[in-house]
């Protein structure tokens, strides 16, 4: 496969644990984030998204927390599988555009 | 489920080329963008388009253009390949503004 990026910061885990991806914004005008997982090889493929009005936000084994004091977001993955291994990114949206602003990404590798 | 599909996963390339990738989006949005993807860069937006026949710069449009005749198809040209648009070209497409953007899963262009 192909690598979606050099020198990503790595976070690896074992089968099972419980994993905490995070993610840093910059501008607090910012007002809708979406968490990206993307596999190698493929196109991002959308995970969870929240909105600025919400502190979290939870789906299937994921939960999305949102601390915008520190302008802070991080991505929960709950009972982690070995199909989880990918790169995540985090974007988020300005007020008023269209455009998302990507982080650099997060790369999780989960052992059996 | 949205789908956005590319029209090559793999393309080869001559310096000096033209070359057309393609972009179809099954969902009826409204806007749509291309990105390339370079490891150690992340996704950089080369150009996007919120309607039939309308286009905004990205951040990196040079050596590219675009082209929106119809909603749901939007293509990226290179006018003259050249060895550093070596990369893998990502499409995307969304709702509205505030939406979620959508991947399709890729073209890897190589340029020689």
């Amino acid at each position: 496969g192909e690598s979606v990026g050099l020198h990503l910061p790595t976070l690896s885990v074992q089968e099972g644990d419980n994993s905490i991806i995070n993610c840093a914004y910059s501008n607090s005008a910012s007002d809708y984030f979406i968490w990206y997982k993307q596999e190698s090889g493929k196109g991002p493929q959308f995970i969870i998204d929240i909105r600025s009005n919400m502190d979290k936000r939870q789906g299937q084994r994921v939960t999305v927390l949102l601390n915008k004091t520190v302008k802070h977001l991080s991505l929960q993955i709950a009972a982690t599988q070995p199909g989880d291994s990918a790169v995540y990114f985090c974007a988020e949206i300005l007020s008023g555009y269209s455009t998302l602003t990507f982080g650099k990404g997060t790369m999780l590798l989960v052992s059996p | 489920d949205v789908k956005v599909t590319q029209s090559s996963r793999y393309l080869v390339k001559r310096t000096g080329e033209k070359v057309f990738l393609e972009c179809v989006q099954d969902m009826d949005h409204e806007n749509m963008f291309w990105y390339r993807q370079d490891p150690g860069l992340g996704l950089r937006l080369i150009y996007f388009s919120y309607d039939v026949k309308m286009k905004e710069k990205g951040d990196i449009p040079e050596g590219y253009s675009v082209s929106r005749e119809k909603k749901e198809r939007f293509s990226l040209i290179l006018e003259s390949a050249s060895t550093n648009q070596t990369s893998m070209y990502l499409c995307a497409s969304s709702l509205s503004n505030t939406d979620t953007q959508y991947f399709g899963p890729g073209t890897r262009l190589t340029v020689l």
